[in-house]
């Protein structure tokens, strides 16, 4: 059963603290992306990865790193550099770098308090 | 700057009614469309691509157009049902070669 795996679902940190979201596919995909969703706002790329051991930052990098170790995994550190890090966070990959459909995670939701 | 406008914001209708979701971008030159259908809490499901070259792409009950000239697409969905109330999401793929997103439509089909 192919598809895109995030974990945990929910995520709970105290301020100041770095906290890594894991996302894992097994479609074989070249690229991955983060994006995080605010309430009723669309998605902001955070970081983009068009091959292993390659990454990008996209429009809201700051306060967050990743690593792409291996293709299946992408996983993203919200570091406390990280001014407002509540948010709803997504992985998404595709086969390609440019021009492929996308495809998601369900998501993992991340409270900072 | 490239923005992507997704107009209104939300939308409610009787079940059985054909619909259409606005999706309007500043840059004609757009390598391709992409529609999601996001409910509540979880993630983006994909719904039809569009290639520029592309005038309109149809799954099932759902078809979508892309217009370059007018900088519009939309997404027309037939004979709605309770099950397709979610958010849409419109998201083009500009020369920036990274997607952006609508803030999306939220649809409710009332049975």
């Amino acid at each position: 059963d192919g598809g895109i795996t995030q974990s945990p679902k929910y995520l709970f940190r105290k301020e100041g603290q770095n906290v890594t979201l894991s996302c894992e596919q097994n479609l074989n995909h070249d690229a991955m992306y983060w994006y995080r969703q605010d309430p009723g706002q669309g998605l902001r790329l955070i970081y983009y990865s068009q091959i292993v051991n390659d990454f990008q930052k996209g429009d809201i990098a700051e306060g967050y790193s990743v690593s792409r170790e291996k293709k299946e995994s992408f996983p993203l550190t919200v570091t406390s550099a990280q001014k407002n890090p509540t948010a709803f966070y997504l992985c998404a990959s595709s086969i390609g770098a440019v021009g492929y459909e996308q495809y998601f995670g369900p998501g993992t939701r991340l409270t900072v308090t | 700057k490239q923005e992507v406008t997704q107009i209104p914001a939300a939308l409610s209708v009787p079940e059985g009614e054909n619909l259409v979701l606005n999706c309007s971008f500043t840059d004609s030159a757009i390598y391709n469309l992409q529609w999601f259908r996001q409910d509540p809490g979880k993630g983006l499901t994909s719904l039809l691509l569009i290639q520029s070259s592309q005038r309109e792409q149809t799954s099932g009950r759902l078809n979508a157009s892309l217009d370059k000239s007018s900088g519009r697409s939309t997404l027309y969905i037939a004979a709605s049902q309770p099950g397709d109330s979610a958010t849409y999401l419109c998201a083009a793929l500009f020369s920036a070669r990274q997607l952006t997103f609508g803030s999306g439509t939220q649809l409710t089909v009332l049975p």
